[in-house]
């Protein structure tokens, strides 16, 4: 069964420090998540990616972040200058656009110290 | 606003019976859907369940139901025959333009 991967599976970081949180959707897929959840906390809507660009986007996803597709495969996040609270559990996710249904990736544990 | 309300933090079972878990959402859109996942020790979103709006018809997968009230805004889970590999973190999702979670409910499945 096809699966979304992510890598790492964990990071740790320095303050400041930048990080890219890389994922492979499912190749089928249009449509592309990413989520944060900090320990304990609910799962937060970062972004969404439609056709190359930013579709939707919550207020968690200030200029600090970005998302790209560099080659038709990988999705990535990057967070330019972590801080503390950028500590969380990242998923990434993807739908294919007919079925409305979004398969989650494993997901990143990012550790910033 | 988009909201999704778990007023359950935590629940238990006995294994083998039924437990049913609380969601009401609030949305101002025509279209959208609704999901449970659960959520293992592994930190694994695994889709559960999913509902679409539109259909009147309460959705079912093997011993996991839904009971879908749409004019009140609330979408219950029901798990019969609750089983140990069940207990997790359960989050009721609503999905339209984003994606928005609830809090979650532990359950725990007591043998």
């Amino acid at each position: 069964e096809p699966e979304v991967t992510q890598t790492p599976s964990h990071q740790v970081t320095q303050m400041g420090q930048e990080v890219i949180l890389r994922c492979v959707p499912i190749s089928n897929h249009l449509y592309f998540y990413w989520y944060r959840q900090i320990l304990g906390q609910k799962v937060e809507f970062l972004v969404s990616f439609y056709n190359n660009e930013i579709s939707e986007k919550s207020e968690i996803f200030d200029d600090q972040f970005s998302v790209e597709r560099p080659d038709g495969s990988n999705f990535t996040l990057k967070i330019r200058s972590t801080k503390l609270e950028d500590s969380a559990m990242y998923f990434c996710a993807s739908i294919d656009g007919r079925v409305y249904e979004q398969y989650f990736g494993p997901g990143t544990r990012l550790t910033v110290t | 606003a988009q909201t999704v309300t778990q007023s359950q933090p935590e629940m238990s079972v006995q294994e083998a019976e039924t437990v049913t878990l609380s969601c009401t959402y609030d949305t101002s859109e025509s279209d959208y859907y609704l999901f449970w996942y659960k959520q293992p020790p592994s930190r694994q979103m695994i889709l559960v369940i999913r509902q679409e709006a539109y259909k009147q018809q309460n959705a079912t997968e093997n011993r996991f139901s839904v009971n879908f009230q749409k004019a009140a805004k609330s979408f219950s889970l029901k798990i019969s025959d609750s089983q140990l590999g069940d207990a997790a973190m359960y989050f009721c999702a609503l999905g339209g333009n984003q994606f928005y979670f609830g809090t979650g409910t532990s359950l725990t499945v007591i043998p």
